[in-house]
């Protein structure tokens, strides 16, 4: 079983603010990485670090962190947003790595 | 910009062993990274294996570890993931990937290779 917990599915309008969380007692210590996959293609870096985004990736995507909970904001959802979003940290041994279960995100 | 190319047999009988390359281009297997294997069964989630550094130091995911094998090999740029026993189970897309390290602990997966899909069955 996963420790890091994301719901399983979250939708948004278009053009509006969505949050997608990952819970975890890791996240207290480390920071999250977070990954879209959208359906037939490979998982892709959106944002890694306190807040850092990979060459390409849209501003309107952010992370945070509070307590044990990380958090991936898109501010202002596009149509092409619409996919399944994966965290990713350490678990409780710093030398293994745990996805969460996934978020499936519907730009409405 | 390096890029990572998955290989291996996209069948594998059950109790038989899975046996799967990742060949690494535009950059060298001997880099700052580690290299990873991730896989994920049909319509479902990412599960992470374990990774390797070009030294050979390894980490498992303890779930799998009696049963996973990660290797490298400098000479040919690419290394390589070992499952025994298989089952239906192991049924899964089999992607490699790139994992760096930052500060305060955080680590991150790219890039990533486009996936192979290994079926176990008779």
């Amino acid at each position: 079983s996963s420790e890091l917990t994301q719901d399983p599915a979250v939708s948004v309008a278009l053009g509006q603010t969505v949050r997608i969380t990952c819970q975890g007692d890791s996240l207290r210590s480390y920071y999250a990485s977070w990954y879209q996959q959208k359906p037939g293609q490979a998982p892709v870096l959106v944002i890694y670090g306190e807040n850092n985004r990979p060459s390409g990736v849209p501003d309107r995507f952010s992370g945070s962190r509070s307590g044990n909970t990380a958090s991936l904001t898109i501010t202002g959802a596009q149509a092409e947003d619409d996919a399944d979003y994966y965290c990713n940290s350490r678990d409780s041994s710093v030398n293994h790595r745990v996805f969460g279960g996934g978020t499936k995100l519907t730009v409405l | 910009q390096v890029q990572l190319q998955e290989s291996g047999p996209g069948l594998v009988k059950p109790s038989g062993t899975l046996s799967l390359t990742c060949a690494v281009s535009g950059g060298s297997i001997t880099s700052t990274k580690w290299w990873s294997w991730v896989r994920q069964p049909p319509g479902k989630g990412l599960e992470w294996i374990g990774e390797i550094y070009y030294t050979g130091s390894t980490y498992y995911n303890p779930s799998l570890k009696s049963r996973v094998t990660i290797s490298v090999d400098k000479s040919k740029n690419q290394f390589s993931l070992r499952v025994n026993s298989v089952t239906a189970a192991d049924t899964a897309i089999y992607y490699c990937a790139g994992t760096s390290y930052g500060s305060g602990w955080s680590h991150w997966f790219d890039p990533w290779g486009q996936g192979t899909l290994v079926t176990v069955s008779s």
